[in-house]
């Protein structure tokens, strides 16, 4: 079955470091691709997607491109914030109807001052 | 600023005595999920309905049910709550389902004592 598998974290980072969480995925045909973000206390957040291979997503600073060719959607950022701090969610919906979402198991991300 | 709200935050019950999680949208979106997150793990899906219609997830235990009055409101209830039960539940929403972006609310930490 499909599934998504990133980086286990915690990543801990200092503020300006470049930020790289790895997500590789397992589907068939071409699913949708999200990062999802979880601030401390609250619900998730749809931080950026792509819909397509070669598409880039981006938000807030973040990036990320749909690879096709190795299956992979990894998250970037140039310079982090402490505000970044948070649990980061890569996920997936296949293209039928009633194919629901399906995340990894989550990154968590502290950024020191 | 249309929204997923849920009420209430935070709730507090005992064992064995039942409790009902609220949901309130005003995106019009047809599609509703309820989703039990435990610490440090990703959103565990339990139903959804599409307009009416109800689809339960084959693992969800008997224990949790839902109500959608209309389609602004979602109930989840939770006939007699377990120690294990304790975790964040999460309200989210969709135009449709299968690709489309869900949009989650703040969630409510349920604490059994």
């Amino acid at each position: 079955g499909d599934s998504v598998t990133q980086m286990e974290g915690p990543v801990t980072l200092s503020e300006e470091a470049f930020l790289t969480i790895n997500c590789t995925y397992t589907a068939t045909g071409y699913p949708s691709l999200f990062w999802y973000v979880q601030y401390p206390g609250e619900g998730l957040q749809l931080l950026l997607k792509a819909t397509k291979a070669d598409d880039k997503g981006s938000n807030k600073g973040f990036e990320a491109t749909y690879r096709k060719e190795t299956t992979s959607f990894h998250l970037e950022k140039g310079s982090v914030q402490v505000s970044d701090s948070a649990v980061y969610f890569c996920a997936l919906t296949g293209v039928n109807r009633d194919d629901k979402i399906i995340f990894g198991k989550g990154t968590r991300l502290h950024i020191l001052p | 600023d249309a929204m997923v709200i849920q009420n209430p935050r935070y709730q507090v019950t005992q064992f064995g005595k039942p409790v009902t999680l609220s949901c309130s949208q005003t995106l019009n979106h047809n599609v509703m999920y309820w989703y039990q997150q435990k610490s440090s793990q990703a959103p565990k899906l339990l139903f959804h309905y599409y307009d009416k219609d109800f689809n339960n997830e084959a693992d969800t235990p008997d224990n949790f049910q839902s109500r959608r009055p209309n389609t602004s409101f979602c109930f989840l209830d939770i006939r007699s709550p377990g120690l294990g039960d304790a975790a964040m539940y999460l309200c989210a929403t969709s135009i449709n389902r299968g690709a489309d972006t869900q949009y989650f609310g703040p969630g409510t930490r349920l604490t059994v004592l």
